[in-house]
């Protein structure tokens, strides 16, 4: 079970560029969750997509968009990137009927310049 | 809003030691599950620990346990017999489930550093 995969892993972006993030949940999971964690911080949450609709948003503006698959493997879209946005952004997956403990990935470190 | 506290930014332990982590959380719900994950270098957040409120039994996961005071609102780590892969950073976090899903609010963590 190769667990929740990111990709990528890092990268590099420049102010005002869009960037696209890609989650796959642990195997048998239904629902994915994103999270921020900007540098000394915890994580925070921007939004979790089960059914391929959008079920809750944290605090986010709405340069902060995501999307759902059949397969339920996940994008999360940042617009208009700003230097703020520099950031580790952490996927979790879980199977919402059971209310299952989360599973998370190792991040996507997206550096604003 | 829920808020989680973290008041130490950093702990120091000597291998096979104990140590505590301290959190405290502020909440006008009854019902909600309280978690500590460990974040080592490689990112990944790796679940610890996790205290259902209901329960008055404190958790146990083999080295590690919790003292959980609901009154209080406080949910801390104990970390027996500390060993060197214990080096991390430490979050406590908050959950209220809402229809079935589960938003976690996280401290600002802890960094746990294991002495030789």
């Amino acid at each position: 079970d190769a667990g929740v995969t990111q990709s990528p892993t890092h990268l590099i972006k420049t102010r005002g560029q869009q960037v696209t993030l890609r989650c796959s949940p642990k195997s048998g999971h239904d629902t994915v969750s994103w999270y921020q964690q900007a540098l000394g911080q915890g994580p925070q949450f921007i939004f979790q997509y089960y059914e391929e609709e959008e079920r809750q948003r944290g605090n986010f503006p709405d340069r902060f968009s995501g999307h759902q698959f059949p397969n339920y493997s996940s994008e999360l879209n940042v617009n208009a990137l700003l230097l703020g946005d520099s950031a580790l952004y952490l996927c979790a997956s879980s199977l919402r009927a059971l209310n299952e403990k989360l599973f998370f990935g190792s991040g996507t470190q997206l550096s604003v310049l | 809003a829920q808020t989680v506290t973290q008041s130490q930014p950093e702990m120091s332990v000597q291998e096979a030691e104990t140590v505590t982590l301290s959190c405290t959380y502020d909440t006008s719900e009854s019902d909600y599950y309280l978690f500590w994950y460990k974040q080592p270098p490689s990112r990944q957040m790796i679940l610890v620990i996790r205290q259902e409120a209901y329960k008055q039994q404190n958790a146990t996961e083999n080295r590690f346990s919790v003292n959980f005071q609901k009154a209080a609102k406080s949910f801390s780590l104990k970390i027996s017999d500390s060993q060197l892969g214990d080096a991390a950073m430490y979050f406590c976090a908050y959950s209220f489930p809402q229809g079935g899903s589960e938003k976690l609010v996280f401290g600002k963590g802890t960094k746990l550093t294991v002495n030789p």
